[in-house]
This record gives structure tokens, sequence and C-alpha cells, in this order.
């Protein structure tokens, strides 16, 4: 079955500095991945999708890349703030159902 | 409302017992998901339905799970004979299609003595 891997790991960065995520899925290609902050006590809530046909992706401070051979998507938070600080989630579609599903999340901490 | 609204927020049931969990999804989204999350995990694939049938319900645990959305808007999952095992969050989900972002709620979490 399909295994989608994230850091397990927290991270925890200085302010100012640039946060990388990972996010490594085994077997086929997605055609959707999806990237969502979730903090405690709370849903997820959506950042940004990138397609499979798709390098890059970015919005404000975010950015998105996605390699179909390396089977990997990173998320960067650059100029990182304390207020990023919470639990990144990755998410894939499938061609075939198209149901999404999570990896079990990397916790980030920002430190002033 | 403008999001997605799950009711209730806590429930606290005995061993043995039936829970329903309701979601309403937000107004003409055709994608609704069910997920389940554990502390420290992420959301568990349970049951994704593309208007009134379910699209993939392969993450139901077992066949003490069962969810409805009859007319295409509000889901309920229903779950038989509680076990203390099934103690998480319940999340619900909507989107306006598959492949756009969705929308969580709260959550209901469920807590089985």
């Amino acid at each position: 079955s399909q295994k989608i891997e994230q850091n397990s790991e927290a991270l925890n960065i200085q302010e100012g500095k640039t946060a990388t995520l990972t996010c490594n899925y085994t077997n086929y290609s997605p055609a959707y991945l999806q990237w969502y902050r979730q903090d405690p006590g709370r849903g997820p809530v959506f950042l940004l999708l990138i397609r499979e046909n798709e390098k890059e992706k970015r919005k404000e401070r975010l950015k998105v890349t996605f390699d179909t051979t390396l089977k990997q998507s990173l998320f960067h938070i650059t100029a990182s703030q304390p207020a990023d600080s919470a639990t990144y989630l990755c998410a894939l579609i499938y061609n075939q159902g198209g149901k999404l599903i999570f990896g079990q999340g990397t916790e980030l901490s920002v430190k002033p | 409302g403008a999001g997605v609204s799950q009711t209730p927020s806590n429930k606290v049931t005995e061993k043995g017992k039936y829970v329903e969990l309701r979601c309403d999804p937000i107004s003409g989204h055709t994608a609704l998901y069910w997920y389940r999350q554990s502390l420290g995990q992420g959301p568990e694939f349970l049951i994704y339905f593309q208007g009134t049938g379910a699209a993939d319900d392969s993450g139901l645990p077992n066949d003490r799970f069962f969810a409805v959305r009859p007319e295409g808007s509000v889901s309920t999952l229903k779950i038989q004979r509680t076990e203390r095992g099934d103690s998480a969050v319940y999340l619900c989900a909507s989107s306006l299609n598959r492949d756009t972002e969705a929308f969580f709620g709260q959550g209901t979490r469920l807590t089985v003595v």
C-alpha cells in the first residue's frame, strides 16, 4: 500500500531562518499533493496544492516543490516567525479513487 | 454557516454503546471526507463521498463503522458497539471537488470509557 513519510522528529529553528519540511512517498506518484497546517485542538487548514506536472509553487513566504523522480515534496517557510509554529501535514490524491491521504505530520517550533 | 460544522464537539460514551457524529459541509461541496486522528498522528482516512455515494470506504476499520450522506449534504458517521480503541478525534472535511482544497471542521473528540 502507499506510504507517506514526513520528518518524525520535531523541527526547531530560529526566527528569521528558513524552515524546510520533507514529505516522501512510495510507489506511484499522486495526481496532486497538498500541504496543510494544524494547530492544537483544531482541524487542518489548507496552505498549498501542487500538481504532478508542476515543479514548484509559491505563496507569500511559502514554497512547495514536487520531484516525482525522488518521490518527494519539500515545503519551505522563509523568514520564519514564532506564529508559524504548528504541525504541518502533507496529503496526496491519486487519480484512482480520489481520496486524500495524509502523512503523520511534522511539528515545527520557531523560537524568537 | 461559512465553514464545516461538526457536532457534537465532545462525546463521552460507555463501551458498547452506539454513537452518531454529524458533519455539515460547506454548501455546494460535492466531496466529503471522514478522518480519525489520534494524538501525534496524521488524520487517518475513513471514508470519502462524492455526492450521495461512498466513492471509497476502504478506511473504515470494521463493520461497526458506517457512514451515510443521504441527500448529498449532511453526513453522519455511525459507530456501533463502541470500544475504548475508538477514542480519537473524528474530523470531517469537504471540498468543491476532489482536486481542490479540503476544508476541515473542528472535529468531534470521542472518548469511550
